[in-house]
C-alpha cells in the first residue's frame, strides 16, 4: 500500500501571500489531521478531517483552514503569511472511526517565508 | 492541562548498550500513548504504543514501561543500534474539548547512537 504523499515536499513563499499544501492518505483511510512542526513549539495539531467535515481544530488563527475531497485527499490553506509561519507541516492519515491513537505520517512540506 | 513532556532534549548512547528515553504527562484522563520515530526530512513513524490498562509493552528491541501513579513512561532500547539513531516523540491522544482524540505531542528526544 501507498503511504501518505505531500505536496510540494519544499515551498518558498513571501510575507502577505497564500499558500495551499496538500496531502493524499493511504487508501482506504478517511480521516486525515494536519500538524505544524517548528523548533520552538514542537508538532501542534491543526485539524482533522473526515468524511469531508472537520472533525477536530486545533488553537490556530482562522488564516489556517483547510478541506477534505471526496476522494479523501485533503487540502491545508494559509492565508496572509507572516514569517512565523515557516514550518514543517505534516498529514497524517487513519482509517477513520474514532479519532487520534495510530497516525501515518507524510513526509511533510517544508515552507519557508521570507 | 494536556501536555506531554519530553524533559531531555538530547541522548547519546554506545551501540549495543540500552537507550531509555522518558517522557511525563499532566492528564490523569490519557489512556494511550505512542512513540514515533523521525529521521531528518521525513515524517514521524509510529513505533509502539501502550494502553493505560497495561504497564508494559514489547516489540522486538522496543519495550515501552507505563508508570500511570506518577504519570510516566519510557521507552527502551535494546540494544541501540547507530540506525536508531532519530528523534523519538512521546504522544497521546487529546482528551474532550474541540480537539479531542488528536494527538499531543511531546517536544522530542535526539537519539544519536555511537558505534
Amino acid at each position: 500500500k501507498a503511504g501518505v504523499t505531500q505536496t510540494p515536499r519544499y515551498l518558498i513563499k513571501t510575507r502577505g501571500q497564500q499558500v495551499t499544501l496538500s496531502c493524499s492518505p493511504i487508501s482506504g483511510h478517511r480521516s486525515v489531521s494536519w500538524y505544524q512542526q517548528t523548533p520552538g513549539q514542537g508538532l501542534q495539531f491543526l485539524f482533522e478531517y473526515f468524511s469531508e467535515t472537520q472533525r477536530n481544530k486545533g488553537n490556530f488563527p482562522g488564516r489556517f483552514s483547510g478541506r477534505q475531497f471526496s476522494n479523501s485527499r485533503s487540502e491545508m490553506n494559509v492565508s496572509t503569511l507572516e514569517l512565523g509561519d515557516s514550518a514543517l507541516y505534516l498529514c497524517a492519515s487513519t482509517p477513520g472511526g474514532s479519532s487520534g491513537n495510530e497516525q501515518y505520517f507524510g513526509p511533510g512540506t517544508r515552507l519557508t517565508v521570507t | 492541562d494536556q501536555q506531554v513532556k519530553q524533559n531531555s532534549p538530547s541522548l547519546s548512547v554506545q551501540e549495543g548498550r540500552i537507550s531509555i528515553l522518558n517522557c511525563d504527562y499532566t492528564n490523569s484522563m490519557f489512556d494511550y500513548f505512542l512513540w514515533y520515530k523521525k529521521y531528518p526530512a521525513e515524517g514521524p513513524t509510529f513505533l509502539i504504543s501502550i494502553s493505560s490498562i497495561k504497564d508494559k509493552n514489547e516489540d522486538g528491541r522496543f519495550t515501552v514501561f507505563l508508570n500511570k501513579s506518577a504519570k510516566h513512561l519510557s521507552l527502551h532500547i535494546v540494544p541501540s543500534q547507530p540506525g536508531d539513531s532519530a528523534v523519538y516523540f512521546c504522544a497521546a491522544p487529546r482528551k474532550g474539548g474541540g480537539s479531542q482524540g488528536n494527538l499531543i505531542f511531546g517536544k522530542g528526544t535526539k537519539l544519536s547512537v555511537k558505534p
